[in-house]
């Protein structure tokens, strides 16, 4: 039983545009939830990140957004860049911080 | 140079042979993982350790062992036991606080023909 998951796979993008992708989870234990950027045979790196405390976290171009009451959470990327095609993971993690879940990623491209 | 890093990052073998994936940190961190990549299927945690000399078993820990001796170091052995070894393998460490984030090395992609 997934408790993070992304149900878009790919999303693809014009330059210049906002790219907005989703996330839900199931479990309400859930108490920060981040977004990893990742390029092929790489490591994720770190993008952003939210408390549940919080609706929005701002950094730059990239916008998260948590609905605590739909389980839902969004990433904004706005304007969308080329150098932002990649594959994004959404992941949370309960207040012992010990372990992230991880959805099953959203390969983004965005187009010249 | 801080960081962490992972070898060797491409591994062939032939099935039936264990394979010992490694990965060392000089960040200082208590905390590692090992994450395996399936296409499709995000992230999923095999081991983890927050202290040296003990560990725990993550969602996908079947088939896999792992040792912690030192706090740089927290090898990953992949058995024979393990029905579908080939994928991209993660290591990484945990941050300071309790937010989950993470900060992983470049990977090990291991193909078992």
């Amino acid at each position: 039983d997934q408790q993070v998951k992304q149900n878009s796979p790919s999303l693809s993008v014009q330059e210049g545009r906002i790219s907005i992708l989703n996330c839900d989870y199931t479990n309400s234990m859930f108490d920060y939830f981040l977004w990893y950027k990742k390029y092929p045979a790489e490591g994720p790196t770190f993008l952003i990140s939210i408390s549940s405390i919080k609706d929005k976290n701002e950094d730059g171009r990239f916008t998260v957004f948590l609905n605590k009451s739909a389980k839902h959470l969004s990433l904004h990327i706005v304007p969308s860049q080329p150098g932002d095609s990649a594959v994004y993971f959404c992941a949370a993690a309960n207040n012992a911080g010990n372990m992230l879940t991880f959805g099953g990623g959203t390969r983004l491209m965005v187009k010249p | 140079d801080g960081g962490i890093t992972q070898s060797p990052k491409y591994l062939f073998r032939k099935e039936g042979q264990n394979v010992t994936l490694s990965c060392e940190q000089n960040l200082n961190h208590d905390a590692m993982y090992w994450y395996r990549q399936d296409p499709g299927q995000g992230l999923r945690l095999i081991y983890y350790s927050q202290i040296v000399n003990d560990f725990q078993k993550g969602d996908i820990a079947e088939g896999y062992s792992v040792s912690r001796e030192k706090k740089e170091s927290f090898p990953l052995t992949v058995t024979s036991a393990q029905k579908n070894p080939t994928a991209f393998y993660l290591c990484a460490i945990g941050t300071s606080g309790n937010t989950g984030e993470l900060f992983f090395g470049e990977g090990s992609r291991l193909t078992v023909l």
